[in-house]
This record gives structure tokens, C-alpha cells and sequence, in this order.
């Protein structure tokens, strides 16, 4: 049973505009939260991230917002551009566990449209 | 730091064939993690390491894998005899808990072939 997904296999884009991926978790004992990015042919890398004390985080262009109610946290890109298309990655972390262990959703591709 | 480093970054082989993907952490990394990444599957978490010593394999799909870490600087994945339902890349991720606030560092991946 996945307890992190990623429902939008694809999400497309135009250039300027704001690109939201999705995130639901089941495990109620997440209480990390991350996003990585990934570009063909090399490894995700961290993106940003948000504890669960929070309700959002924001870095730049990108910003996190977790509904802990809900289960679901999201990822807003804005602007969006064409170097942001890439797979996305989310991932959650119950900390009080051993080793912070990380549970990856299926991740969604991004591309953004010049 | 150089990263974490994984080799080769491709690999063809044929089914039946023995394949052993390697992988160097970051120096002062207490944790190591095998992922392997599939269309369908996203990523899936293979096996993890702590202080060089498996934890958790529970991931690992079959007899066919297994992997080793010998000491804190090297770590194997391998597979024998591959099949086609292998293909897929392989990443490799270090990080050091008492930090790891920001998750872990992947390696670039092998991505490996089996026909």
C-alpha cells in the first residue's frame, strides 16, 4: 500500500504561469515533508521542505503547503519556466523513527511550455 | 565533496548474466539507501544501510538481489542472474541523520539494461 502518491503522473505548463503538484499521504505519523526535483540522467536533489508544524514554506519561486487535516501538501512554482520541467518527487518522514527513513511518492513530470 | 558516486552509469547485459552496480557515499554518512526507479513504481526503496550494516532489505524483490556494504566508503547492488524486468535505474543516497533534515544526496544512477 503506497502511503505517499503522487496521483498526476504529468502536468503541462505555459511559461509565466503557476504550476501546482499534489501530494496525499496516509501515514498520520509523517510529520517531515520534502520535494526533490529531477532532471534525465541524473539523481533527484532536494528541493524544499516543510515540518509538520508548519502550514507553509516558501524559497523563491517555490512554495509548500501542507494541510495536515487533509493529508496533502502541495507544490506551487511561480512563475513557472522551462528549466523547472522536470519529474517531482514528494516524500515524507516520521522523524521520531529510526534512520528518518524517506517514503517517495510516484513522482510527477513537469513540463513547462516556452 | 565529490557526492555520492555510482557506477557504471549504464549497463547492458544479458539475461542470465550476473550485474553489480557500486556505489561510493559521501564521506561522514552514517546512512546508505539502494533505490531503483521504474515508470511504474516511481521510487522504491531496495535496501538501507546503517553504520555499514543492513537494516532493512524488506524492499529487495527477489533472491536474485542482494547488496553489501564491506565498509563505510563502498557499497554493491547485485543481481544474479539479471532478467529484463530488471531494467530500470538504480540510484544510490547517503545522508547523516544527525543533519538530515534535508533528505538525502542521490547519486546520478545507473540506469541498466538487460535484453
Amino acid at each position: 500500500d503506497q502511503q505517499v502518491k503522487q496521483n498526476s503522473p504529468s502536468l503541462s505548463v505555459q511559461e509565466g504561469r503557476i504550476s501546482i503538484l499534489n501530494c496525499d499521504y496516509t501515514n498520520s505519523m509523517f510529520d517531515y515533508f520534502l520535494w526533490y526535483k529531477k532532471y534525465p540522467a541524473e539523481g533527484p536533489t532536494f528541493l524544499i521542505s516543510i515540518s509538520s508544524i508548519k502550514d507553509k514554506n516558501e524559497d523563491g519561486r517555490f512554495t509548500v503547503f501542507l494541510n495536515k487535516s487533509a493529508k496533502h501538501l502541495s507544490l506551487h512554482i511561480v512563475p513557472s519556466q522551462p528549466g523547472d520541467s522536470a519529474v517531482y518527487f514528494c516524500a515524507a518522514s516520521a522523524r521520531n523513527n529510526a534512520g528518518n527513513m524517506l517514503t517517495f511518492g510516484g513522482g510527477t513530470r513537469l513540463m513547462v511550455k516556452p | 565533496d565529490a557526492g555520492v558516486i555510482q557506477s557504471p552509469r549504464h549497463e547492458v547485459t544479458e539475461m542470465g548474466q550476473e550485474v553489480t552496480l557500486r556505489c561510493k557515499p559521501i564521506s561522514g554518512h552514517d546512512y546508505l539507501f539502494w533505490y531503483r526507479q521504474t515508470m511504474m513504481r516511481g521510487l522504491e526503496l531496495l535496501i538501507y544501510f546503517n553504520n555499514n550494516v543492513p537494516i532493512d532489505d524488506s524492499g529487495m524483490p527477489e533472491d536474485r538481489f542482494s547488496a553489501k556494504m564491506p565498509n563505510a566508503s563502498f557499497s554493491t547492488l547485485k543481481i544474479q542472474p539479471s532478467e529484463p524486468r530488471d531494467s530500470a535505474v538504480y540510484f544510490c543516497a547517503s545522508t547523516q541523520m544527525r543533519t538530515g533534515l534535508h533528505g538525502y544526496t542521490f547519486g546520478s544512477g545507473t540506469r541498466l539494461t538487460v535484453v
